[in-house]
């Protein structure tokens, strides 16, 4: 797997944007960059994924950097139900969910 | 629409005890089938994958094993339990590409 790179934690003040940063220099063309959290005592929830063009769903935006080196996960506005574990995964064979390697991620605590 | 169960929710069990944790899918056909394992404070940890009746392919050696005796059943077990055993267990389903999984809702086991 290409490795990512979170920060530990990082806060956000409610209705406000949570910009999550991910870094994967690795990355090859053809891989695909997965956000997914986990909020505590539950399993792990799909979020959005991407390729090389930008992103947007119901919950989140995917921006990903022209060079694919970076992307960064945005939550509009954040609320308290937004606090988790957000992970940034690149599986190496992309045509396989078994390859999603959660690692460590990053703790986003959304302060009132 | 899909719904992935998975049961029982805690158990306490004493070292050198059997284990048997149950998943089940509804709503569709032929899932791509995962056992997952969360250590305090850990990431996941692939256990074991299924992509049909039978096939099971596992990803860490250890004294687990696990068992897809129906098309949406996956069942994980252990003849004796060790104390390393101890940990959050999660199943999760896919379709067979590159879609997303979906977790259960997780099974916490005290191994004493």
């Amino acid at each position: 797997d290409a490795k990512t790179t979170q920060p530990p934690s990082m806060d956000c003040a409610e209705g406000r944007a949570a910009n999550l940063p991910c870094n994967h220099s690795t990355i090859s063309g053809n891989e695909y960059v997965y956000w997914y959290r986990q909020i505590h005592s539950q399993g792990p929830q799909y979020i959005i994924h991407g390729l090389k063009n930008n992103e947007t769903n119901e919950m989140a935006s995917l921006i990903i950097t022209e060079d694919r080196k970076s992307s960064t996960l945005i939550l509009p506005h954040a609320t308290l139900r937004d606090t988790a574990v957000y992970y940034c995964i690149v599986p190496s064979d992309s045509g396989s969910a078994r390859q999603l390697t959660f690692g460590s991620g990053t703790q986003l605590t959304v302060l009132p | 629409s899909q719904t992935i169960h998975q049961w029982p929710a805690t158990l306490v069990q004493p070292v050198g005890s059997p284990l048997s944790l149950e998943c089940t899918v509804e709503g569709t056909s032929n899932p791509n089938l995962y056992w997952y394992r969360q250590a305090a404070g850990r990431g996941l940890q692939l256990l074991f994958y299924s992509v049909g009746i039978g096939q099971i392919s596992s990803e860490v050696p250890q004294n687990l094993s696990a068992s897809r005796p129906q098309d949406r059943q996956f069942i994980l077990s252990s003849k004796k339990l060790l104390l390393s055993d101890s940990g959050f267990y999660l199943c999760a389903w896919s379709w067979g590409g590159i879609e997303e999984l979906f977790f259960g809702e997780g099974s916490r086991l005290t191994v004493l």
